[in-house]
């Protein structure tokens, strides 16, 4: 049974340009979270998506967008990069009515 | 700011040894969760602990919580060098539809 899936695992960027990342959620969960986690630190919720819909967002500019497809998976785009935004990208799935996640192994995002 | 605060910051023991982190939060949780991640990569999921549970084991794991006190703690006996990570609590509070992490222990097992 497959967990989440990320891609790409490694992403190099330029300040300014714009980034997709790409999320599978484990067979059987509906919902997908999005958080950045910076080195050192706890990771930090993006924003959440059910039902094709961001549900929930958490303290992140508009530069931060995302959309779920009809499959359940999900896409994390950032437009106009900062430095600051490097970053692991981390994804997690779960079911409605379930509290645990199950998280992917990240995209490391480097804006150089 | 982030709602949960783990302590210590950095735990170094030997192998063998029980190993305890603590985790504080600020207000009421819907549950507690804790994760474990390896060298900066995806976070495993360990335990999760409803708001009307006191205690739950899994295997080497024992997590308590203390919902008068706001605080959890994670006990990892007889550690082995597989231990070696950071761990992470992490609150589910009523309709918040998120986890909110705290800043993560160190745990370093030596040999």
């Amino acid at each position: 049974d497959a967990g989440v899936t990320q891609s790409p695992t490694h992403l190099i960027k330029t300040r300014g340009q714009q980034v997709t990342l790409r999320c599978s959620p484990k067979s059987g969960h509906d919902t997908v979270s999005w958080y950045q986690q910076a080195l050192g630190q706890g990771p930090q919720f993006i924003f959440q998506y059910y039902e094709e819909e961001e549900r929930q967002r958490g303290n992140f500019p508009d530069r931060f967008s995302g959309h779920q497809f009809p499959n359940y998976s999900s896409e994390l785009n950032v437009n106009a990069l900062l430095l600051g935004d490097s970053a692991l990208y981390l994804c997690a799935s779960s079911s409605t009515g379930y509290g645990g996640y199950t998280f992917g192994s990240g995209t490391r995002l480097t804006v150089v | 700011s982030q709602q949960g605060e783990e302590d210590p910051q950095a735990l170094s023991i030997q192998e063998g040894e029980n190993a305890t982190m603590n985790c504080s939060y600020k207000t009421s949780i819907n549950n507690l969760q804790w994760y474990r991640q390896n060298s900066g990569r995806g976070l495993v999921h360990l335990i999760l602990i409803r708001s009307n549970e006191r205690e739950k084991h899994s295997g080497r794991l024992r997590v308590t919580l203390d919902t008068s006190k706001k605080s959890s703690s994670l006990l990892i006996t007889a550690s082995r060098a597989a231990d070696t990570a950071s761990y992470f609590c992490a609150t589910d509070f009523w309709g918040a539809q998120k986890l909110v992490f705290g800043q993560g222990t160190r745990l370093t097992i030596n040999p």
